[in-house]
Formats: C-alpha cells, structure tokens, sequence
C-alpha cells in the first residue's frame, strides 16, 4: 500500500494568514492526488485533484501543487469557513490511501 | 446534480454482519464512466477506503478487510450495497457512500453525508 504522510498534524493560524500542508507519498505517484477538507459532522469535500487542478465552487485562494512523492496545499488567505481538517488522498493506484490529516484551528 | 444517501442499522452486534445501503438520486446509476466506493472513518480518525463497484459487478476491495467486505448493486434500485462480515468494535465508524469524480480518475465527488454504525452488544 501507498502511506501518505501530512505535516503538520495540526496548525493554528489567524484569519488572513497564509498556511501551507505538506503531504508526501511513499512512492511515486505522479500527479494523482486529491485534497479534501472536512469539518464536523460533515462529509469530506473535493478541493483539489490531480495534485492542482481546482474543483468547480472552490475557492481560488485554494491551491495544489506538487508531483512525483510530494504535494503541498496552500491557502493564500484564511478565512473564518476555512478552519477544518484537510486531507491528502492518493489516487494512483489501489487500495486508495488517506492521509492521517491536517487540523487547521483559529489561534 | 447526483446525490447520494447511506442507510442501514446503526447498530450491530459483535460477530455480525454489518449492512448498509446508497441510494443514488439526480442520476443513473449505470455505466461505467463512474464507479461506486465505500470509506469509512472511526470517531475522530482518518479516513480508510473500504472498496469500489462498477455496476457492472466488478469489484475491488481493501485487503486490510481480510475478505469480510463484499459490496452489490442493483441498477433497478438505483443503490449500491455494502456487507461487512464479523464485525467487532474496531468497526465502529461513520460510513460514507460516494462516486468516482470521474472516468479514468480515483477521487471521489459527491459524498453521501455519513451513517453512523456502532458494533456493540
């Protein structure tokens, strides 16, 4: 199985900031990740996929990159919906692997 | 716009078997542009992949479930189905239903909202 790995595990940031979250995969896969956010007690939403391609209704201070083993999400400028857990998703080959997810809390 | 709704018991007891249902609605189910998935996550855990069918049967499943999973579809219904056998607690979980984005690709859009499943006595 591929393992994804996210860092950090948790981050605090205020509205406005910029925050980046790395995910690295282990092994190459190259372009096919996906990024997800999640808040509580809701399913986890598309963001990004293909490592930087933006999902239709998300939000262009949203961004993907990365390819081969790792990928960083960025978010320009925080806004108060923006606080969630944020997940890495490989999709190059089966069994799908998750990251164990990013917390993004208000400081 | 293609929504998906989970449904099922929301308790089960240890050794038995887990049963839970996708209804699709805003589209067909049919076809293999698309395919249909199973993920599950434990309270305030990640996310794990459970397995995927295409309505024409074919099946692909995570081999952490170690042959307990089998998953069905019925295109007159509209749902696609999953059966976790001998479940224990390390069952427990919120389960999600959701579709192939699309072809060729392994994300997954729409979501259905979760069900919850509790394995207890």
């Amino acid at each position: 199985d591929i393992q994804m790995t996210q860092s950090p595990s948790s981050v605090s940031a205020s509205v406005g900031d910029r925050v980046t979250i790395t995910c690295r995969a282990s092994q190459a896969i190259s372009s096919w990740l996906a990024w997800y956010q999640q808040k509580p007690g809701k399913a986890p939403k598309l963001l990004i996929y293909a490592a930087s391609s933006l999902q239709s209704g998300v939000p262009s201070r949203f961004s993907g990159s990365g390819s081969g083993t790792d990928f960083t999400l960025t978010i320009s400028s925080l806004q108060p919906e923006d606080f969630a857990t944020y997940y890495c998703q490989q999709a190059n080959s089966f069994p799908i692997t998750f990251g164990q997810g990013t917390r993004l809390e208000i400081k | 716009q293609v929504q998906l709704q989970e449904s099922g018991p929301g308790l089960v007891k240890p050794s038995q078997t887990l049963s839970l249902t996708c209804t699709v609605s805003g589209g067909s189910i049919s076809g293999d542009t698309y395919y249909w998935t199973w993920i599950r996550q434990p309270a305030g855990k990640g996310l794990e992949w459970i397995g995927r069918i295409y309505t024409s049967g074919s099946t692909n499943y995570n081999p952490s479930l170690r042959g307990r999973v089998t998953m069905s579809v019925d295109t007159s219904k509209n749902q696609f189905s999953l059966k976790l056998s001998s479940v224990t607690a390390a069952d427990t979980a919120v389960y999600y239903c959701a579709r192939r984005y699309n072809s060729g690709q392994n994300w997954f859009d729409p979501w259905g909202q979760g069900t919850l499943v509790t394995v207890s006595s």
